[in-house]
């Protein structure tokens, strides 16, 4: 069965603070792994897809990187705007084509 | 702007009612949507999975006779909640695929009082 992992549950970071998210996952063979940012009451707004061991992507000031067990996201110098519920999800592939199964999510919150 | 947009954002609705939601692609034609089911601080849940002209997929545990899914045109995916009991309050949210590309739609919360 596929799982994912995140951690820590919550974070709390100062403004300028720099930190990493967890995702670690068990899948029997990785389609991708995609990153998502979740403001309260709203869907979820895609960030990053990764698909290889050693892939790295940035966008602003987070940076996904990915290894054969684990993701990382990188938040460098955060601001009070990047506070949100930081989802990943992975893609496993097989038969059901598209269907990701998510971790529970790290709440991240960075203030001034 | 949203590539997927859902339909209501909120609805309150009274126990024994039922309740639709509606998913729609814009500007692309989505094949298969996915719907989840997320509880507060809670990650998301996939009930199912519904393909243009063909029967929805459940998720093992979900009820298809009280989640009913349509998935009608390839614009066009619809949710409906039947005899909708305080237990079903949650956020309901659809996904979409385009390409490599996934979209969520903005979500629904649903309140049965």
């Amino acid at each position: 069965e596929d799982q994912v992992t995140q951690s820590p549950e919550a974070l709390r970071l100062q403004e300028g603070e720099s930190s990493s998210l967890n995702c670690s996952y068990t899948v029997s063979g990785l389609r991708g792994l995609f990153w998502y940012r979740q403001d309260p009451g709203k869907g979820p707004e895609f960030l990053f897809t990764l698909y290889s061991a050693g892939e790295e992507k940035e966008k602003e000031r987070l940076k996904a990187t990915l290894t054969k067990k684990e993701s990382f996201l990188h938040i460098t110098a955060p601001k009070p705007e990047d506070s949100a519920t930081y989802l990943c999800a992975v893609d496993a592939g097989g038969t059901s084509y598209g269907k990701l199964t998510f971790g529970q999510g790290t709440i991240l919150t960075v203030h001034p | 702007g949203a590539v997927v947009s859902q339909h209501p954002s909120r609805v309150i609705c009274k126990s024994g009612t039922s309740v639709k939601i509606e998913c729609r692609s814009l500007d692309f034609q989505a094949t298969t949507m996915f719907w989840y089911r997320q509880f507060p601080k809670q990650s998301l849940m996939l009930m199912a999975t519904s393909n243009e002209g063909s029967k929805a997929t459940y998720e093992q545990g979900v009820e298809k006779d009280k989640f009913l899914i349509n998935h009608a045109s390839l614009t066009l995916s619809t949710l409906t909640v039947t005899s909708a009991h305080p237990e079903d309050s949650s956020f309901y949210i659809c996904r979409s695929v385009r390409g490599a590309e996934a979209f969520f739609g903005q979500g629904t919360r649903l309140t049965v009082v």
